[in-house]
């Protein structure tokens, strides 16, 4: 299984502050890798695909970058909606694994 | 719009079965894949397997095999899980998820359904 760790796990940072969580993959998956926003009590909410590819909806302070085994998701200015769990997924090869998440707190 | 509306929650005891369904609304059901993902409480997100609602064939994790089965109705454009012989490690929020464009990763997410196992 390809396994995907997230760094930090934790963050605390303040509105307005840009920040980066990166997600490195066991092996190469090309661009194979999505993001997700996950607030307590709720469903995921898919924000990126393919790397890079920003969701319709997904304010475009979030940015997706990374291919091969490095990858990394920016907000570039944080707001108040943004604190929250993300988790980067795997759509190389089944099982389709998550990072064990990175949670962003306010500062 | 696109809705998956899932079951409610479910409390089990170690052993038995748990059956949770997911009816999908707001698109063409069979034109889409979906995925069954948990999540135990405090923990992350783990993918269990995938359905294909217009032929039914199935593909699950390695770990789940064996007592994981994914079905659907395409009358009623309901997928169901059904997981057996379970343990209170399987105590967890269950998702269905929408497949992206065959792209297995996952766009519009039913609320959960909690299964709790406990004797």
């Amino acid at each position: 299984d390809i396994q995907l760790t997230q760094s930090p796990s934790s963050l605390s940072a303040s509105v307005g502050d840009r920040v980066t969580i990166t997600c490195r993959a066991s092996q190469t998956i090309s661009i194979y890798l999505n993001w997700y926003q996950q607030k307590p009590g709720r469903a995921p909410k898919f924000l990126i695909s393919a790397a890079s590819s920003l969701q319709s909806g997904v304010p475009s302070t979030f940015r997706g970058s990374g291919s091969g085994t490095d990858f990394s998701l920016t907000i570039s200015s944080l707001q108040p909606a943004d604190f929250a769990t993300y988790y980067c997924q795997q759509s190389y090869s089944s099982p389709y694994t998550f990072g064990q998440g990175t949670k962003l707190e306010i500062k | 719009q696109v809705q998956l509306v899932q079951s409610g929650a479910e409390v089990k005891k170690p052993g038995a079965s748990v059956k949770v369904s997911c009816k999908a609304s707001g698109y063409t059901f069979t034109s889409y894949y979906m995925h069954w993902i948990r999540q135990a409480p405090g923990q992350g997100l783990e993918w269990m397997g995938i359905i294909n609602p217009s032929g039914g064939s199935t593909s699950y994790a390695q770990k789940f095999q064996g007592r994981l089965t994914m079905t659907r109705d395409t009358s009623t454009s309901t997928v169901y899980m059904e997981l057996g012989s379970l343990s209170s490690e399987d105590t967890a929020v269950y998702y269905c998820a929408r497949d992206f464009f065959s792209n297995n990763c996952f766009d519009f997410w039913g609320r959960g359904t909690l299964v709790t196992v406990s004797s």
